[in-house]
């Protein structure tokens, strides 16, 4: 199994700013996925990162929006850009085990 | 392309009755299945999984069992507890080793009330 660590675990924003989500996991994987939960709603893959280079992104999913870093084989990072209410949601990492997905706690942005 | 599509909710039932929540899926090759929960205010927890056909996982009293001839996998527990009250996700992935990018369902909450 593995375990995954994101900060903040929850933040309000002010509109039209940036927060960047951290991803640290307890092992080296090749890849990290990013999720978005919006209020009520079930989970949508943002994008997939894999270490050295660019992230792949979902259909309905921007570089410019949601940039994502990958320095390492443990560690992501991942930006939501130029905030709006409608970015209001669970933003959750995940890694990928022999069978499974493992989450981590999840962030929750409200956007005001 | 793949799809999950489960049983809407909210589902409301009293304490030891019995649960099922139906989800099918839609899969090009062999997908392996899982139910995952979220309780209140926490983080997306695997329930259970199925790796393949006539697999049955089970945990904490729910049993799913992996049918591919009607691409389903419903989650049942014979007797519910105030403490499942939860959102219950049905998902799929199609990856092996790390590779592992899910597509859910929309998630089915269920209450339990004493």
């Amino acid at each position: 199994s593995a375990v995954i660590s994101q900060k903040p675990s929850r933040d309000i924003c002010q509109r039209g700013t940036s927060l960047t989500i951290q991803c640290q996991v307890d092992s080296q994987v090749t890849m990290m996925f990013w999720y978005r939960q919006q209020p009520g709603q079930s989970l949508t893959l943002i994008a997939t990162a894999n270490q050295g280079s660019e992230a792949t992104y979902e259909s309905g999913f921007v570089i410019d929006k949601f940039p994502i870093s990958r320095p390492n084989l443990t560690f992501s990072t991942l930006t939501v850009s130029n905030m709006s209410p409608e970015d209001s949601s669970i933003y959750l990492c995940s890694v990928g085990g022999d069978t499974e997905a493992f989450f981590g706690q999840g962030t929750r942005l409200t956007v005001v | 392309g793949n799809s999950v599509t489960q049983m809407e909710g909210p589902v409301t039932l009293s304490e030891e009755a019995f649960l099922t929540i139906n989800c099918t899926y839609t899969a090009t090759g062999y997908p392996s299945l899982f139910w995952y929960v979220q309780y209140p205010g926490e983080g997306l927890q695997l329930l259970l999984k199925a790796t393949k056909a006539d697999d049955k996982g089970s945990n904490k009293g729910f049993e799913a069992t992996y049918r591919k001839e009607t691409t389903s996998f419903h989650l049942e527990k014979g007797s519910v507890q105030v403490s499942d009250s939860a959102v219950y996700f049905c998902a799929l992935n199609l990856g092996a080793g790390g590779y592992q990018k899910v597509t859910f369902g929309t998630g089915t909450k269920l209450q339990v009330i004493p």
